[in-house]
């Protein structure tokens, strides 16, 4: 079974530019997450798809970030205009069921540099 | 609120010893508590789940964590490092709408 695959692995930008990251969750998963992983840190939860509808984007900065799913399979992150403090690794993750406590597989991420 | 504190950022052991990476958590009520590993260049992982089944839960890779509330306490052990063990643990509480809360992560270094 194929895992969750995410690209590009790595992008570096400047600050106020443009970025967008691409996540192909597992085959038949309905539920998918995107994270947010500071150096240092525990992944923080973006937003969380199920299938196409979004579930929870509270912790989303709606001002710059954006993602959707549209046919509710992959899914596309997007910053605009990126910060400094966007540096990170972002995460995808899918899962079959709804809750985040059901087991969630990752992709391997997404390590964002903006300069 | 719910939080957790993963004790130390960095554990280093040598291969063949006893692992121990520490978590306590606090919550109002009983949460569903979780590690997850994260190998360099690779996804995160789930070890184990603590759902209020078995206090003493059982992992993949010879993981085990005890689950002991009069010490609000869920750590992570295993009888024999292996260097293939070598990566970063992170102990993840649920909050009462089941999001997930996590903790800084522990480096576990192993010497050969």
């Amino acid at each position: 079974e194929a895992g969750v695959a995410q690209s590009p692995r790595y992008k570096i930008i400047e600050k106020r530019q443009s970025v967008a990251f691409w996540c192909n969750p597992i085959s038949g998963h309905a539920t998918l997450y995107w994270y947010q992983q500071i150096l240092g840190q525990g992944p923080k939860l973006l937003i969380q798809f199920q299938n196409n509808g979004v579930v929870d984007d509270s912790q989303l900065p709606k001002d710059r970030f954006s993602a959707e799913r549209l046919k509710g399979v992959d899914s596309t992150l997007k910053i605009q205009p990126a910060k400094l403090e966007d540096s990170a690794v972002y995460l995808c993750a899918s899962s079959t069921n709804p809750l985040p406590t059901d087991t969630q597989y990752f992709g391997p991420g997404t390590r964002l540099t903006v300069l | 609120a719910q939080s957790v504190t993963q004790l130390d950022s960095h554990v280093s052991v040598s291969e063949g010893t006893p692992v121990l990476l520490r978590c306590n958590y606090s919550s109002s009520y009983s949460p569903s508590l979780f590690w997850y590993v994260q190998h360099p260049n690779k996804g995160l992982q789930l070890l184990l789940k603590y759902t209020s089944a078995a206090t003493l839960v059982k992992g993949i890779n010879g993981f085990e964590a005890e689950f002991k509330k009069s010490e609000t306490s869920f750590h992570l052990t295993k009888p024999s490092a292996h260097m293939s063990d070598a990566a970063e643990y992170f102990c993840v509480v649920s909050d009462s709408n089941y999001q997930l809360i996590w903790g800084a992560g522990t480096k576990l270094i192993i010497k050969p």
